[in-house]
């Protein structure tokens, strides 16, 4: 199994509809990440967090919410999904301490298109 | 904005030659790491440079540093097939939170 798990792996919606992304990891990071990607634009953070009770904005974390359940699990929610939300969104963890960021454990991608 | 911008965006060379990628970025690191990305999968993490290092080696990968002109750069001898894929940069801003920021990526094909 996968260390880093996201679902679903792709999804198709509809503008106004709410979107819910998962992440679950096995590696026992405290460190989440959510980053999407587009073409040319390399990855952009979107919002991280660094334990359960604490939650962090990125770049880019307008019109994005997300919840931190428990330690394993980082939920990214799109509460009213636009066309240009389109894109490939990304879970990673880090078990890094500190300011200085460690290496990236990445899930699969989550490919999301709103039409 | 784009922490790291990379250089060439695309490259295309014959198998068993190498490749070089670049890497440039704007502000103090902690540190700078290199990702590849098969089409459509997630980054898999190479290497990490620390700010202090100018040089560092893992297998066929070769990276430097140079903090001075805030650049770095990603070396791959004797490439295959196999080594396609797009290859990303990512600085650790020293200062403040523990951010990652990726530059936007170089695509590189090995023809067999």
């Amino acid at each position: 199994d996968a260390d880093v798990t996201q679902t679903p792996r792709n999804r198709i919606t509809k503008t106004g509809k709410r979107i819910m992304l998962e992440c679950s990891q096995t590696k026992g990071h405290d460190r989440m990440y959510w980053y999407r990607q587009d073409p040319g634009l390399g990855l952009r953070l979107i919002y991280y967090s660094f334990d359960v009770k604490d939650i962090n904005k990125g770049e880019i974390s307008d019109g994005y919410s997300v919840s931190r359940q428990a330690q394993a699990k980082f939920s990214l929610s799109l509460e009213s999904a636009i066309p240009n939300q389109t894109a490939l969104y990304f879970c990673a963890t880090s078990d890094a301490a500190g300011t200085v960021a460690g290496e990236l454990f990445f899930g699969e991608g989550s490919r999301l298109t709103v039409l | 904005s784009q922490q790291g911008e990379e250089d060439p965006q695309a490259l295309s060379i014959q198998e068993g030659e190498n490749a070089t990628m670049n890497c440039s970025y704007k502000t103090s690191i902690n540190n700078l790491q290199w990702y590849r990305q098969n089409s459509g999968r997630g980054l898999v993490h190479l290497i990490l440079i620390r700010s202090n290092e100018r040089e560092k080696h893992s297998g066929r990968l070769r990276v430097t540093l140079d903090t001075s002109k805030k650049s770095s750069s990603l070396l791959i001898t004797a490439s295959r097939a196999a080594d396609t894929a797009s290859y990303f940069c990512a600085s650790n801003n020293s200062g403040g939170y523990q951010k990652v920021t990726f530059g936007t990526g170089t695509k590189l094909q090995v023809i067999p």
